[in-house]
C-alpha cells in the first residue's frame, strides 16, 4: 500500500493565481481531512470528508474549497491565492473516529508571492 | 471547547537523557488521546495512542499515560536517541466527533 498521497511536493504561486493540491488514500477509508501547518502554530483543520459526496468545513476553510467524488481522492481547491496561504499542507485519512488513527501523506509545502 | 496544551520547544537533550514533554487537555466526556511525530521533511505519524483512563500507550521506548484527574498525557522517554530528534504533536478526539484537536507541537532536538 502507498498510503496517502500527495502532490505535488512544493509550488510556487503568484497572487490571484489557483490551483489544485492532490490527495489520495489507497486504504479504502471513509473519512479525509485537510490541514494546514504554520510555523508554531500546529495543525488547522480546514476542510474534511466522512465519504464519497460528502464534506465539511473546519477550522479555517475560508478561500480553499474542496470535493469528494470517490472514496480515494479528496483534492484542495485554492482559486485566488493569498501570502496567507502560503504554508504546509498535509492530507490524512482514518477508516472512522474517535479513537482510530489518523493517516497523513508527506506534506505539499506552497509558498504564495 | 476541546482543547490541547503542550510545554514549548525546543527541547534539547544530550543522547541517553530522559524525556518528558508535558500535554494537558480540555474536553468534554472522555477522549481519546494521542501522540503523534513528524519527522524532518515529512507527515505526521502516529506514535501511541491511550482511549481510556489509566491506559498507557507505549511504542518504540516512549510513553505516556492518560491520566484523567490531572487531565494529561505526558510523553516520556528513559533514554533518547539523535534519531529521535523531530516534532511531538499532542492530539484529541472526543467521543463520536470528527475531528482531532492538535496541540501547537514540540520540537525535541538530541545532540550526540
Amino acid at each position: 500500500n502507498a498510503g496517502v498521497t500527495q502532490t505535488p511536493k512544493f509550488r510556487i504561486l503568484k497572487i490571484g493565481q489557483s490551483m489544485t493540491l492532490q490527495c489520495t488514500q489507497d486504504m479504502n477509508h471513509n473519512y479525509m481531512y485537510w490541514y494546514r501547518q504554520d510555523p508554531g502554530m500546529g495543525l488547522k483543520l480546514i476542510y474534511y470528508s466522512v465519504g464519497a459526496g460528502i464534506t465539511d468545513k473546519g477550522e479555517v476553510p475560508n478561500g480553499y474549497n474542496v470535493s469528494r467524488s470517490t472514496t480515494e481522492d479528496f483534492p484542495l481547491r485554492l482559486e485566488l491565492a493569498a501570502p496567507s496561504q502560503t504554508s504546509v499542507y498535509f492530507c490524512a485519512s482514518s477508516y472512522s473516529v474517535g479513537e482510530e488513527t489518523q493517516y497523513f501523506g508527506p506534506g505539499t509545502r506552497l509558498l504564495v508571492l | 471547547g476541546n482543547s490541547v496544551t503542550q510545554m514549548e520547544g525546543p527541547v534539547t537533550l544530550s543522547e541517553e537523557a530522559f524525556l518528558t514533554i508535558n500535554c494537558t487537555y480540555t474536553a468534554t466526556g472522555y477522549p481519546s488521546l494521542f501522540w503523534y511525530v513528524q519527522y524532518p521533511g515529512e507527515g505526521l505519524q502516529l506514535l501511541l495512542k491511550a482511549t481510556k483512563a489509566d491506559d498507557k500507550g507505549s511504542n518504540k521506548g516512549f510513553e505516556a499515560t492518560y491520566r484523567k484527574e490531572t487531565t494529561s498525557f505526558h510523553l516520556e522517554k528513559g533514554s533518547v536517541q539523535v534519531s529521535d530528534s523531530a516534532v511531538y504533536f499532542c492530539a484529541l478526539s472526543g467521543l463520536n466527533t470528527d475531528k482531532l484537536i492538535f496541540g501547537t507541537g514540540t520540537r525535541l532536538q538530541v545532540f550526540p
